[in-house]
C-alpha cells in the first residue's frame, strides 16, 4: 500500500497568518492526492483534489500544488473557522490511503 | 442534493459482527464506488473498502476475510459486515460517495454520511 506522510503534525498559527502543510507519498503518484479538513466532531469535507483543484464551494484561501511524491496545502489568511485537522489521501491506486492528519491550532 | 444516511448498532462484544447500512438519498446510486471508511478515537481516517450498484468489491488487504460489503440497487443502499471484531475496531464509521472529476478521471471522497459510532467492549 502506498504510504502518505504528513508534516508537520501539528501546527500553530494566528488569524490572518499564511500557513503550509506538507504532504509525502511513499511512490510517484502523479496528482492523484486529496485534501481534507475536519473540524473537531464533525465530518470530513473534501477541500482539494488532482493535488490543485479547489472542491465546489471551497474558498480561494486554501490552494494546493505538488506533483509526484511530493504536495503541499497551504491556506493564506487563517480565519477562525479554518483551525481544524487537515489529511491528505492518494487516489492513485484504489487500496485509498491518508495521511496521519496535521492539526492546525490557535496560537 | 445527495446525502448519505447511515445506522447500524452501536454497541458490540467481542467476536461479534459489525453491521451498517448506508442509504443514498436524492441522487444517483448507480455509476458510483461506494466505500467505508473508519476512525477510530483520536486518530486519524482509514479506508476500510468499497462497492459499486452491481456488487463489484474491492477491500484493504488487512481486513479481507473479516469485511463483506453488499449493495441494494434496487433500495439505494448498501452495507457493511465486519466478522469477529475486536476493541481494534472501535472507532467512528463513515459511509462515503467517492466521486469523479468530468471525464471520471480524479476521484474523491465528496459525501459523507454523518458517521456511526461503534463500541466493541465487553
Amino acid at each position: 500500500d502506498i504510504q502518505m506522510t504528513q508534516s508537520p503534525i501539528s501546527l500553530s498559527a494566528s488569524v490572518g497568518d499564511r500557513v503550509t502543510i506538507t504532504c509525502r507519498a511513499s511512490e510517484n503518484i502523479t496528482n492523484f492526492l486529496n485534501w481534507y479538513q475536519q473540524k473537531s466532531g464533525t465530518t470530513p469535507k473534501l477541500l482539494i483534489y488532482a493535488a490543485s483543484i479547489l472542491h465546489g464551494g471551497v474558498p480561494s484561501r486554501f490552494s494546493g500544488r505538488g506533483s509526484g511524491r511530493d504536495f503541499s496545502l497551504s491556506i493564506s489568511g487563517l480565519r477562525p473557522e479554518d483551525f481544524a485537522t487537515y489529511y491528505c489521501q492518494q487516489s492513485h491506486t484504489t487500496v485509498y490511503t491518508f495521511g496521519q492528519g496535521t492539526r492546525l491550532e490557535i496560537k | 442534493q445527495v446525502q448519505l444516511q447511515q445506522w447500524g448498532a452501536g454497541l458490540l462484544k467481542p467476536s461479534e459482527t459489525l453491521s451498517l447500512t448506508c442509504a443514498v438519498n436524492g441522487g444517483s446510486f448507480s455509476g458510483y464506488y461506494w466505500s467505508w471508511i473508519r476512525q477510530p478515537p483520536g486518530k486519524g481516517l482509514e479506508w476500510i473498502g468499497e462497492i459499486n450498484h452491481g456488487g463489484s468489491t474491492n477491500y484493504k488487504s488487512s481486513l479481507e476475510g473479516r469485511v463483506t460489503m453488499s449493495a441494494d440497487k434496487s433500495r439505494n443502499r448498501f452495507s457493511l459486515k465486519l466478522t469477529s471484531v475486536t476493541a481494534a475496531d472501535t472507532a467512528v464509521y463513515f459511509c462515503v460517495r467517492l466521486g469523479a472529476s468530468s471525464g471520471d478521471y480524479f476521484y474523491a471522497f465528496d459525501i459523507w454520511g454523518q458517521g456511526t459510532t461503534v463500541i466493541v467492549s465487553s
